[in-house]
């Protein structure tokens, strides 16, 4: 059965610190792999990786995948409280765009 | 750019009340996902459409949920009859092809009293 498993399912850290999610996966045919935050409201994209070992950047957040070990990690550096929000992994695979969420890291940015 | 619209925001109901939700996914987009998320389970796919064909609804959790997309710009998911467990917010998504990332609806907040 294909699975996608986040970790850790909550973490709270302070300000300033540098906080790792992780995400494994075991789907069939899998196309890309996707990270959401998500806030109060809807799910935000924040990056798409179809290639091992390329990282994509946005500001204090990247990502990373590794096809070989199945898993992709999202860094935050330098936290700050409106870091705070639950961060999503999705996995696509196959031809119809078929995504598997993951549960999700609840990260808590204390002042 | 107006982006997912899912109405109501907010619906309150009893139990055994039927239930639709709406959505407008972006326009010029083919795909459009219809998802649930709880504390418990988190975010779940119950349902995607390609091109207003239903491709996918094995996440739909009994014969009580519907779906339908009866044109490009407009889809519905049917609770009825509701029951207390429905509670949850409902997404809906949708994307411009396969593989391409989703945008996602505010989210319609369901409660069955």
């Amino acid at each position: 059965e294909d699975k996608v498993v986040q970790s850790p399912l909550s973490l709270v850290v302070h300000e300033g610190d540098t906080v790792t999610l992780n995400c494994s996966y075991e789907v069939t045919n899998f196309r890309s792999l996707l990270w959401y935050k998500q806030e109060k409201k809807a799910p935000t994209f924040l990056f798409m990786l179809t290639s091992s070992g390329i990282e994509k950047k946005s500001g204090r957040l990247s990502s990373i995948l590794d096809k070989k070990e199945l898993f992709s990690i999202l860094n935050i550096t330098a936290t700050q409280t409106g870091d705070s929000a639950i961060y999503l992994c999705a996995v696509v695979r196959g031809n119809n765009n078929d995504m598997r969420f993951g549960a999700g890291t609840r990260l808590t940015v204390k002042p | 750019d107006a982006g997912v619209i899912q109405s109501p925001r907010h619906e309150v109901t009893e139990m055994g009340q039927e239930v639709t939700l709406r959505c407008k996914p972006i326009s010029g987009h083919n795909s459009l996902f219809w998802y649930r998320q709880t504390m418990m389970r988190g975010l779940e796919l119950l349902i995607y459409f390609n091109n207003n064909v239903p491709i996918d609804d094995s996440g739909m959790p009994e014969d009580r949920f519907s779906a339908k997309m009866p044109n490009a710009s407009f889809s519905t998911l049917k609770i009825q009859p509701s029951e207390p467990r429905d509670s949850a917010v409902y997404f809906c998504a949708s994307s411009v092809s396969v593989n391409q990332p989703q945008h996602f609806g505010d989210g319609t907040r369901l409660s069955i009293l």
